[in-house]
């Protein structure tokens, strides 16, 4: 499984873009990207997830260079309800990965008004 | 659908004694996840079942177990406990077949365990 890097905190204000930065660089053929979520005391929640280029959906888009050592997720106009952790996660792909995540130490967004 | 549901929400347990959480997936779910949940940790694999089968496990010494049943719901046991198996124990469910699908997981509340 590819280790990734995020930075530990970053603070916002509410209405801004907040784009997090994570770097994957063994990143393997068949690994995808996946972002997810988590309030505390609450279980992960799954945020987006892509390959290459760009993915958006309805709470994010997720930016993916041609070389794939690297992604950004990138929440727009946030509000105080975002403030959470995120984590990156890289692999999945193939059916021998199982469904065996490994989180790293995620990036603790604060939202302030 | 009905999201993951995970009883007991909160635990208090005493050192030496023995758990067993409960996890019900996701209507048609197959594969369940257990994963443990600290300050100093993080969120850490523990095990995988998928049609009652243990199929992926994480580095846990033999105190912690876990089963399936045939209707996909699970339970994980932690023996002899602890005063650091004070965690949040999270149970996540996919449809199970590995994969890409693997990794969108649907987390349920979790269980808050305290070992005095």
């Amino acid at each position: 499984l590819a280790k990734t890097t995020q930075p530990i905190s970053m603070d916002s204000y509410e209405g801004q873009e907040v784009n997090i930065t994570c770097s994957h660089n063994n990143i393997a053929t068949n690994d995808y990207i996946t972002w997810y979520q988590q309030f505390p005391s609450q279980g992960p929640r799954f945020i987006i997830q892509g390959y290459k280029t760009k993915v958006t959906n309805e709470v994010a888009s997720l930016f993916i260079p041609a070389d794939r050592k690297s992604s950004t997720l990138s929440l727009p106009r946030v509000s105080l309800s975002d403030t959470a952790v995120y984590y990156c996660l890289v692999g999945g792909g193939t059916k021998a990965a199982g469904n065996k995540l490994t989180f790293g130490g995620g990036t603790r967004v604060l939202v302030k008004p | 659908k009905a999201g993951v549901t995970q009883t007991p929400r909160y635990l208090i347990k005493t050192r030496g004694q023995q758990v067993t959480l409960s996890c019900s997936p996701i209507s048609g779910h197959r594969s369940v996840s257990w994963y443990q949940q600290t300050p100093g940790q993080g969120l850490q694999f523990l095990f995988e079942y998928f049609s009652e089968t243990q199929r992926n496990k994480g580095n846990f010494p033999g105190r912690f177990s876990g089963r399936q049943f045939s209707n996909s719901r699970s339970e994980m046991n932690v023996s002899t406990l602890e005063l650091g198996d004070s965690a949040l124990y999270l149970c996540a469910s996919s449809p199970g077949t590995g994969g890409l699908e693997g990794y969108e997981q649907y987390f349920g509340p979790g269980t808050r365990l305290t070992v005095t």
